[in-house]
């Protein structure tokens, strides 16, 4: 069975904290993709990685950082967390024809 | 760019009644397009996907949907909602040129009564 994890289902930080998701995956995908979902807006780019060690931002990068070290875990990094941060994330991988698949979300909430 | 307009925030249907949520989309080139459903408290799961070939694609649960190129619309359906399909529905597309990114529309949640 294919397998999306990711490193925690609710996080709770606070306002400056570095915060770390991590996701892994068993697929062997060559694709790894770091969203957020809002009410309302749907799902957002923030960074994808197409390679280990390669990176790109989405459509909304700014206050986030990723690293790609291994093929199979993507690391998703809040540099100074912020309250307009929580949200929830959701990590995705596929290959590069292929559908993509979800992990089943981190709720991360920063007071 | 690609984009998707998905009609409706919430619908509401009873128990064996059809389910009808729309899907508009925008792209330059001909695109692949996708639906997944999110269950409260989980990720994303695929319902179905068009790629190239028949129009009419059948997905999982006994949903389907029709990619109808002349009115850039892929629509999704099912004949008779159950309760178990209350779920948050999201439409997706991906294409053009470079790399592939799916591009989502902002969801439509389907609450089913008895």
């Amino acid at each position: 069975d294919v397998k999306v994890t990711q490193s925690s289902r609710y996080l709770v930080k606070r306002t400056g904290e570095k915060v770390f998701l991590e996701c892994v995956q068993d697929m062997d995908h060559e694709n790894m993709f770091w969203y957020r979902q809002d009410p309302g807006l749907g799902l957002r780019l923030i960074y994808f990685s197409y390679d280990v060690k390669m990176k790109e931002k989405g459509d909304i990068p700014e206050g986030y950082s990723v690293s790609r070290e291994k093929k199979e875990r993507f690391s998703l990094i809040l540099e100074s967390a912020s309250t307009n941060q929580t949200s929830m994330y959701l990590c995705a991988s596929r290959r590069t024809s292929g559908g993509s698949f979800f992990g089943p979300g981190t709720r991360l909430t920063v007071l | 760019a690609q984009s998707v307009t998905q009609l409706g925030s919430h619908v509401s249907v009873s128990e064996g009644a059809l389910v009808l949520l729309r899907c508009n989309y925008s792209s330059s080139v001909p695109p692949y397009l996708f639906w997944y459903v999110q269950y409260p408290n989980q990720g994303l799961q695929l319902l179905l996907k068009y790629t190239t070939g028949a129009t009419l694609v059948k997905g999982i649960n006994g949903f389907e949907a029709e990619f109808k190129k002349s009115e850039t619309s892929f629509h999704l359906t099912k004949p008779s909602a159950h309760m178990s399909d209350a779920a948050e529905y999201f439409c997706a597309v991906m294409g053009g040129t470079g790399f592939q990114k799916l591009v989502f529309g902002t969801g439509t949640r389907l609450l089913v009564s008895p």
